[in-house]
């Protein structure tokens, strides 16, 4: 099994919509968690922490699930800048702390 | 956030050459860098952490000798791919770690190896 799964995708949806993407984690022992944002060849840029409370940073909402081990983000008014592969993060734990996780990532593409 | 660059963006290079990407922290001081290796629609994966004045950690079947790695200021760490091969072509990226806050990762603008 895979530290960090996500669905791989592609998500294709109309400008509008709202899309949830979920990401599993398998160390119960994870502190912090990401989703970063990665656009076709380039460097991941972070989207947003998630928090334990659940967070949200204007059309994006995260959410975290302790007890089921998921993270999921929901985007709602989709606009064509959205489409990217969406990074799922989990930060290590233990001796490798710092370490950084990712999962496959999630396509989405919004469409016109 | 912190902002980081790589040099070069991109590099072509023959088979049997050593190629050398930059990573620089520009606006603050990282103790820590961390070099990731990504493939074509994979995941990124951790290749080594590179620790300013000490030897870089490296993962679990990453090659040592054949990915150098040099953090000899607070703010320049190197990769050196020696005698490349075209199944090191790839995107390789850099990241900082801040230290603070939720400790992000921020990431370098990535170098993409193509070996012929």
């Amino acid at each position: 099994r895979k530290e960090v799964e996500q669905d791989p995708g592609p998500f294709n949806v109309p400008e509008g919509a709202t899309v949830a993407f979920n990401c599993t984690y398998s160390n119960s022992a994870s502190q912090s968690f990401f989703w970063y944002r990665q656009d076709c060849r380039k460097e991941p840029k972070l989207l947003m922490s998630v928090y334990s409370s659940g967070n949200e940073d204007g059309r994006f909402t995260a959410q975290l699930n302790r007890a089921s081990q998921y993270i999921s983000l929901l985007i709602r008014d989709s606009k064509l800048s959205d489409s990217a592969t969406y990074l799922c993060v989990v930060k290590g734990s233990g001796s490798g702390t710092y370490k950084y996780i990712f999962g496959t990532g999630t396509r989405l593409k919004v469409l016109a | 956030g912190a902002v980081v660059s790589q040099h070069p963006s991109w590099v072509i290079c023959k088979s049997g050459t050593s190629v050398k990407i930059e990573c620089r922290s520009l606006d603050f001081q990282a103790t820590t860098m961390f070099w990731y290796r990504q493939f074509p629609k994979q995941s990124l994966m951790l290749m080594a952490t590179s620790n300013e004045g000490s030897k870089a950690t490296y993962e679990q079947g990453v090659e040592k000798d054949k990915f150098l790695i040099n953090h000899a200021s607070l703010t320049l760490s190197t990769l050196t791919v020696t005698s490349a091969h075209p199944e090191d072509s790839s995107f390789y990226i850099c990241s900082t770690r801040t230290g603070w806050g939720t400790d992000t990762q921020y990431f370098g603008p990535g170098t993409r190896l193509t070996v012929l």
